[in-house]
């Protein structure tokens, strides 16, 4: 399986709900990615999980919290987010090679948010 | 630091012409670059890799890149274009870091937008 896993594909989403975003991979890698991406734009990095601890959290405003439950697992819980929020969010994964040297990123197709 | 600068924002070719897409990176060690296509309203797949073996890296679909570091470029060629190929592309670098020691994260270009005429 050499698949990154995004659901949902589409979320929309009030202003005052709570909901998550789930990425899942089998390929063996232990090191997670959120991106978000707007349109027209490169994705941004937003947190980097290595071995299920959080590595780098790239000054992400607290409405958006991310978890790692297990090695294939990572979500994105968002919380009182805002209409500017809304882009596609995009997971990624990749084998880590050693302490803080990562292969390449394997990315899923993303989750299409939008707050109203 | 590093840094990518794709040259084109946008490259318009018909279909059965080659394709070449302009990136110029900067970094100050050595090093590895990646080069990644999005399909409209898809994930990113990773279309080659130059991580200091061979200069001339071939990836899928047809596409390859020529690493030249006298140039700090990493362009990336097809010979002949197809209509599937219609999409961005992003330019990427990461390096190798020593304090703390490890792969920087990614860095991207802006993107290229390749259309594709029948």
């Amino acid at each position: 399986d050499t698949e990154v896993t995004q659901t949902p594909k589409h979320l929309v989403m009030g202003m005052t709900n709570k909901k998550s975003l789930k990425c899942e991979q089998h390929m063996g890698h232990r090191a997670m990615y959120w991106y978000k991406q707007k349109a027209k734009k490169p994705p941004e990095l937003m947190f980097v999980y290595s071995y299920e601890k959080l590595s780098i959290n790239e000054s992400v405003p607290s409405r958006f919290s991310p978890e790692c439950p297990n090695s294939s697992l990572l979500n994105l819980h968002l919380h009182a987010l805002q209409p500017e929020d809304s882009a596609l969010y995009l997971c990624a994964s990749s084998q880590v090679l050693s302490q803080g040297y990562y292969n390449e990123q394997f990315f899923g197709p993303g989750t299409r948010l939008t707050v109203l | 630091a590093q840094s990518v600068t794709q040259l084109d924002s946008h490259v318009s070719v018909s279909e059965g012409t080659p394709v070449l897409l302009r990136c110029n990176y900067s970094s100050s060690y050595s090093p590895s670059l990646f080069w990644y296509v999005q399909h409209p309203n898809k994930g990113l797949q990773l279309l080659l890799k130059y991580t200091s073996a061979a200069t001339l890296v071939k990836g899928i679909n047809g596409f390859e890149a020529e690493f030249k570091k006298s140039e700090t470029s990493f362009h990336l060629t097809k010979p002949s274009a197809h209509m599937s190929d219609a999409a961005e592309y992003f330019c990427v670098v990461s390096e190798v870091d020593l304090n703390p020691p490890g792969n920087t994260p990614l860095v991207f270009g802006k993107g290229t937008r390749l259309s594709v005429i029948a």
